[in-house]
Formats: structure tokens, sequence, C-alpha cells
């Protein structure tokens, strides 16, 4: 079975600080990792994804996301936040072996973002 | 260009009423899928579509059924609708599974 776990309910920061939004994952053998972004009374938006390659991916809107293996971890960054960037930020997992095509997402961290 | 688009936005039932949610892409994608989001809880899907004719159980599939009959159109259905149905319904459709692309949801309660 495949997991994803963004163990932060709420990012708090300041408009031009950096940010990090976590997500740690579980799944058998090498993942496919994406990151999408809910605005309210949105739908999700897809932001980027890792699927092999550089471990840093570079995405939509100045985001970009650290792979790490050996921590199992897929970390949303951001040099210097926008009030713009206040959202609900979802990390998902698909495993390369997964035997159907669908993603498991996390349980979403809410970035605020202040003036 | 629409993209996916989810009838209705709102919907208020009765316990035991039965209703179908539309879902309808215009990308000519494959693949189409059903996620309920509840706080707290994120994305959890349904049912999902690997292609015209096709059908399969994601992760919370009971109160639920599905049919894609057309390519371009994902519904789902209630039969007996129970309160703890009561969720924001998520669409999405994919050309394959790299990247989905989401409607703007439906917000069902029940009464």
């Amino acid at each position: 079975a495949q997991s994803v776990a963004q163990p932060e309910d709420q990012v708090n920061v300041a408009e031009g600080n950096p940010l990090t939004v976590k997500c740690t994952y579980s799944v058998s053998g090498n993942p496919y990792l994406f990151w999408y972004v809910q605005y309210p009374n949105r739908g999700l938006q897809f932001l980027l994804k890792y699927i092999t390659g550089d471990n840093l991916v570079k995405g939509s809107y100045g985001f970009e996301a650290e792979f790490n293996k050996s921590q199992t971890s897929f970390h949303l960054k951001k040099p210097s936040a926008l009030v713009s960037d206040s959202a609900l930020y979802f990390c998902a997992v698909r495993g390369q072996n997964s035997g159907y095509s669908t993603l498991t997402f996390g349980k979403g961290t809410m970035l605020l973002v202040s003036p | 260009n629409a993209g996916v688009t989810q009838t209705p936005k709102f919907r208020v039932l009765k316990t035991g009423q039965s209703m179908t949610l539309l879902c309808a892409q215009d990308m000519n994608h494959e693949y189409m899928y059903w996620y309920r989001q509840d706080p707290g809880m994120g994305l959890r899907l349904i049912h999902y579509s690997v292609g015209e004719g096709t059908t399969a159980k994601g992760e919370v599939p009971d109160g639920y059924n599905v049919s894609r009959l057309k390519k371009q159109n994902f519904l789902l259905g209630l039969e007996s609708a129970a309160p703890s149905q009561t969720s924001v319904y998520f669409c999405a459709s994919s050309p394959d599974w790299w990247v989905q692309y989401f409607g703007a949801g439906t917000r069902l309660s029940v009464l």
C-alpha cells in the first residue's frame, strides 16, 4: 500500500520569507511524486512532479520541490512567499510498480502568507 | 476551453434520496476519477475509470455507483443518500496517470 504524510496542518509565513511545506511518503519501489494546490472553492491544480532524474524539481509559480530518497521526503519550497500563495497544498504519490493508475493524496497543508 | 465540468455545483438531499453527479471533460482523456474531500481527510478516491465502458473501485466505494458510457462523461450515483455522504465531490481526468485535471467540485449536503 502507498501512503503520504503531511505532518503540518497549517504553515504560517510572512511575505517575502522562504516557505517549506513538508511531505513524506511510503511506497513499494520507486515513487512518482506530485504537488497540487487548491485555492478556495476551486478544484486542485497541478504544481509539479518528480518522476526520475534531478532531485530538485521546478514547477509553476516559482515553486520547487526536493526529492530525498533516503528520507522518503518530497518537501515543497519557495524562496520568497507571496500573499497570493495562501492556499491548501496536497502531496501525492504513486508507486512505479502500482498495478493501477491512481494517486494517493495526503491530507493537505494550509499555507497562510501574511503581508 | 471548458476542461472538466461538474454539475450541479450545490445540492441538498434528504436521507434516502437518490441523485446523480455528472462530470464532463472535453480533453479526450482516457482516465477519469471521482474523489470526495472531507476536512482533515484530504482527497479519497471513490471510483475511477481507465476508459469508456470501464469502472473500478477506489478507496471508499461503498454507497456509490458509477458509469462511463461515453468517454467524455463519468457519472457518480448515490442510490440512498446518508448524512455520512455530506462532502465536497471532485471529478478529475487525465490523459495518462501523470497529471490529473480537476473540476470545481460539487458541495453535497445530506440532511
